[in-house]
């Protein structure tokens, strides 16, 4: 366990379902992040949140919809999805500041769209 | 347009020393990272430079060029669990956004 705690691991969904994601860090860091990771691609920033503010919307579809209720937990709504969407979502956490501490990752959702 | 280069795949054997490069175009700078990522698992954090020169963690050591927009990680005595995709990231200096841009990352295979 990394202290950046994802579910569910693996999410296999129909285009017209609507599924959530969750993370979850108690670290005390105030910045959360949501990540898309595809194959042979780099680590795509979707969202960021700082002290449960939205500071980041990187162009992302707005079939993917973003909550942060408090500074420990972040959601990813997910409705009406398409292939194309099928990766690996990695939620990260951070201090304000990354400075030398860096971000810390969850194992992520490998999530599929049939 | 913001990119970070690195080589796609590199295969070295147990004991040996390798180097990753990373290269950098991006709209701001606060630093150079690295992260460790074993297949299926989380990105881990390895490193960090803020400044010119070189940073040592153990077996892993980590350098920077901000004049030429380059970094490398080295890992020396190399082991079977090394075998990773490692990354590098760059700090943005978007606003007042705390985000990192990723690199397409490097498929370390260590042979033995």
């Amino acid at each position: 366990e990394t202290g950046v705690t994802q579910t569910p691991r693996h999410l296999v969904m129909g285009m017209t379902n609507k599924k959530s994601l969750k993370c979850e860090q108690h670290l005390g860091h105030n910045a959360m992040y949501w990540y898309k990771q595809s194959a042979k691609k780099p680590l795509e920033l979707m969202f960021v949140y700082n002290f449960k503010e939205q500071t980041e919307n990187n162009s992302v579809p707005s079939r993917f919809s973003p909550e942060c209720p408090n500074s420990s937990h972040l959601f990813l709504h997910l409705h009406t999805l398409q292939p194309e969407d099928s990766a690996l979502y990695l939620c990260a956490s951070s201090q304000e500041r990354v400075g030398p501490y860096g971000y810390t990752f969850g194992s992520g959702t490998r999530l599929t769209v049939v | 347009g913001q990119s970070l280069e690195q080589p796609s795949e590199v295969t070295a054997v147990e004991g040996a020393i390798v180097q990753i490069n990373c290269t950098y175009q991006t709209s701001g700078f606060y630093g150079l990272s690295w992260y460790q990522q074993h297949d299926g698992g989380a990105p881990t954090f390895l490193s960090y430079n803020a400044l010119d020169g070189l940073e040592e963690t153990g077996r892993f050591s980590s350098f920077l060029s901000r004049s030429d927009s380059y970094g490398y990680l080295l890992l020396q005595e190399l082991q079977m669990k090394d075998s990773a995709s490692y990354f590098c990231a760059v700090r943005d200096r978007g606003g007042a956004t705390n985000k990192l841009i990723f690199g397409t990352g490097t498929l370390l295979a260590v042979q033995p």
